[in-house]
């Protein structure tokens, strides 16, 4: 599976629009791009899985250029209930999630 | 609802014993992984089981053991054998085919003592 690379932390304030890339180079034709949330001693929960382009849900976007060598988690308009630990996987039909560190984003009035 | 059941939510061992976490889900989902999450890091896998009484070895199995009697129960058992076993243990089901997206429990902390 490619190996993703994403930043250790990211900071921002109430309302601003948090974008966190993440590289993954390696990525296979078959692979899909996925990113988890985690908050603090609860398991991660799914949040948004794209193969390219853009997708959108309730919750954030996901912007995957034609070259899928990166792609970027858009959270608009953050809140303190934000703050968690943001996860980029790449993902295998039928294969298993490998986790890298993750992404801490504090969110501060 | 529909989910993932993980207990107990905190379980404290003591150095040679085994223990045993449990994991039940009612998602109906044919895939069943476990978890363990260190401070600070990612989850690194241990187990899965994508049909009944059929397991892999993960990343890090030594130490464990776990087994897959009904579809809906996936316990893992933290043996005397696991030398470093304080760590969070998260369990994860999917239902195999098109689907990608996992479901997780809300976790077991287990602390030795």
């Amino acid at each position: 599976l490619a190996k993703t690379t994403q930043p250790i932390s990211m900071d921002s304030y109430e309302g601003q629009e948090v974008n966190i890339t993440c590289s993954h180079n390696n990525i296979a034709t078959n692979d899909y791009i996925t990113w988890y949330q985690q908050f603090p001693s609860q398991g991660p929960r799914f949040i948004i899985q794209g193969y390219k382009t853009k997708v959108t849900n309730e919750v954030a976007s996901l912007f995957i250029p034609a070259d899928r060598k990166s792609s970027t988690l858009s959270l608009p308009r953050v809140s303190l209930s934000d703050t968690a630990v943001y996860y980029c996987l790449v993902v295998r039909r039928g294969g298993k999630l490998q986790f890298g560190a993750g992404t801490q984003v504090v969110v501060t009035p | 609802d529909g989910g993932i059941t993980q207990s107990p939510k905190y379980l404290f061992r003591k150095e040679g014993q085994n223990v045993t976490l449990s994991c039940e889900q009612n998602l109906n989902h044919d895939a069943m992984y476990w978890y363990r999450q260190d401070p600070g890091q990612g989850l690194r896998l241990i187990y899965y089981s994508q049909i009944v009484n059929d397991f892999q070895k993960g990343d890090i199995a030594e130490g464990y053991s776990v087994s897959r009697e009904k579809k809906e129960s996936f316990p893992l058992t933290v043996t005397s054998a696991q030398k470093n076993p304080t760590a969070f243990y998260l369990c994860a089901s999917r239902q195999t085919g098109d689907s990608y997206g996992y479901t997780f429990g809300s976790g077991t902390r287990l602390t030795v003592v």
